[in-house]
């Protein structure tokens, strides 16, 4: 059981846009940043979306991050095949004194 | 550029201990906090503790706390997860990924990962 929520899986169509949830509560995402992983098959995760909203340079801006409260959103616009992958939150919780990934969303592009 | 190159696959008994290394190269070491992660077989991301070696200051998950140890060398910039008590079900993927500019930030890059099995 993962302290972060999200959805097992999320899919659309090229080019439709997606939206992942994932929630904490008032010790990790309500208090601390939240920050998302891509992970590709076989490979490992790679840095996505930092401090809520923020793109380190070279994600394209498909990919947006908010938000509110204690829960985060993770958009991505125009989706494209290359998009298949697991995506992961993860944030510092105050409570536990370390960092809580959510449990991963598998998304599918049909 | 950073990269965090770690260590080979492992087979290990039940009982007995592993030790994955990180290196860090194309950036400073010392003054950035690196942590461990791990992967079991088709499950999620699970932190597993960190340290900061400037510092030598470490903290570990709950679940792993009295079974980890990671420490640093400063000298070839590289960094140590070693894991005791080995079960069936610490066999995983563990990865180390570099903190960003301050402790609580997050992670990026990632190294390689490290497959570690546990079998009899």
């Amino acid at each position: 059981q993962s302290v972060l929520t999200q959805p097992p899986s999320a899919s659309g169509t090229s080019g439709q846009r997606v939206a992942i949830s994932c929630s904490g509560n008032s010790s990790n995402i309500g208090r601390n940043a939240a920050n998302w992983y891509q992970q590709l098959s076989g490979t490992a995760p790679k840095l996505l979306i930092y401090g809520d909203n923020q793109r380190p340079s070279g994600v394209p801006d498909r990919f947006s991050g908010s938000k509110s409260g204690t829960s985060a959103s993770l958009a991505i616009s125009g989706l494209q095949s290359e998009d298949e992958a697991d995506y992961y939150c993860a944030a510092w919780d105050d409570s536990l004194n370390g960092w809580v990934f959510g449990g991963g969303t598998k998304v599918t592009v049909l | 550029q950073v990269q965090l190159v770690q260590s080979g696959a492992e087979v290990k008994r039940p009982g007995s201990s592993v030790k994955v290394s990180c290196k860090t190269s194309g950036g400073t070491f010392s003054t950035y906090t690196i942590s461990w992660v791990r992967q079991a077989p088709g499950q999620g991301l699970e932190w597993m503790g960190r340290i900061i070696p400037i510092a030598d200051i470490t903290n570990y998950g709950q679940k792993f706390q009295g079974r980890v140890t990671i420490t640093a060398d400063k000298s070839t910039s590289t960094a140590y997860m070693e894991l005791s008590s080995l079960r069936s079900d610490d066999t995983a993927v563990y990865y180390c990924a570099r903190h960003g500019p301050a402790d609580v930030t997050w992670f990026d890059p990632w190294g390689q990962g490290t497959v570690v099995a546990v079998s009899s």
